[in-house]
């Protein structure tokens, strides 16, 4: 079957860096994506990985391992407005159902100042 | 980056009615749109996927008969909730994919602002 796992809750510290990370096992690997989703609203895109190791963008970095199946974000430089759920999700499929995601339960981060 | 609208975004509704939610690509032409719908601090559960001008295709568990989804244009899928019970209580997203013209793998999907709908 599909699953996806990442820690249900993370609390950091404003200015500090953070790692969420996500496990998966999924019947055929198209891509990992990091999605940030405040309450209430919609996903919004981060990252996206498909080849092993590190993507860089801004204060946000999101690492591969395919052999693993693991994958984690960073965030450098924490803000307040960084508070949000962090959703992981893997496109399981080939290209005849490209868009298809399935999503991590979520990791809800707190930022504290 | 590309939009996708959705309306509306909440809607109250009393037990045995039905409420249709519309998904539009306002700058892009989507082939391809997925409803998810996500329970409180849980994450987004794929429901269908609406491809144009044919049946959508519905996950194990999701009653295409309550759930009925159109996609009549490029632009445009619509999702209705059917007699909606309280238990169809539920914050309901739309999404659609957007090729990227140099990578033809690494395709966004881009997602509508969802529709909060509570049953009463």
């Amino acid at each position: 079957g599909q699953n996806i796992d990442q820690p249900t809750e993370m609390t950091a510290t404003e200015g500090a860096i953070v790692q969420i990370n996500c496990t998966y096992q999924t019947s055929g690997f198209n891509g990992l994506f990091w999605y940030q989703q405040h309450a209430g609203e919609a996903p919004t895109f981060l990252s996206y990985n498909v080849l092993d190791g590190l993507e860089e963008k801004g204060r946000f970095s999101s690492f591969l391992s395919r052999s693993k199946g693991y994958s984690y974000l960073l965030l450098k430089e924490l803000q307040m407005k960084d508070s949000a759920s962090y959703l992981c999700a893997v496109r399981a499929h080939g290209s005849s159902n490209t868009g298809k995601l399935i999503f991590g339960q979520g990791t809800t981060l707190q930022v504290k100042p | 980056g590309a939009v996708v609208s959705q309306h509306p975004s909440w809607v109250i509704c009393k037990s045995g009615t039905s409420v249709k939610i519309e998904c539009r690509s306002l700058d892009f032409q989507a082939t391809t749109m997925f409803w998810y719908r996500q329970f409180p601090k849980q994450s987004l559960m794929l429901m269908a996927t609406s491809n144009e001008g044919s049946k959508a295709t519905y996950e194990q568990g999701v009653e295409k008969d309550k759930f009925l989804i159109n996609h009549a244009s490029l632009t445009l899928s619509t999702l209705t909730v059917t007699s909606a019970h309280p238990e169809d209580s539920s914050f309901y997203i739309c999404s659609a994919s957007h090729r990227q013209e140099k990578a033809s793998t690494n395709e966004k999907l881009f997602f509508g602002s969802g529709t909060q709908l509570s049953v009463l």
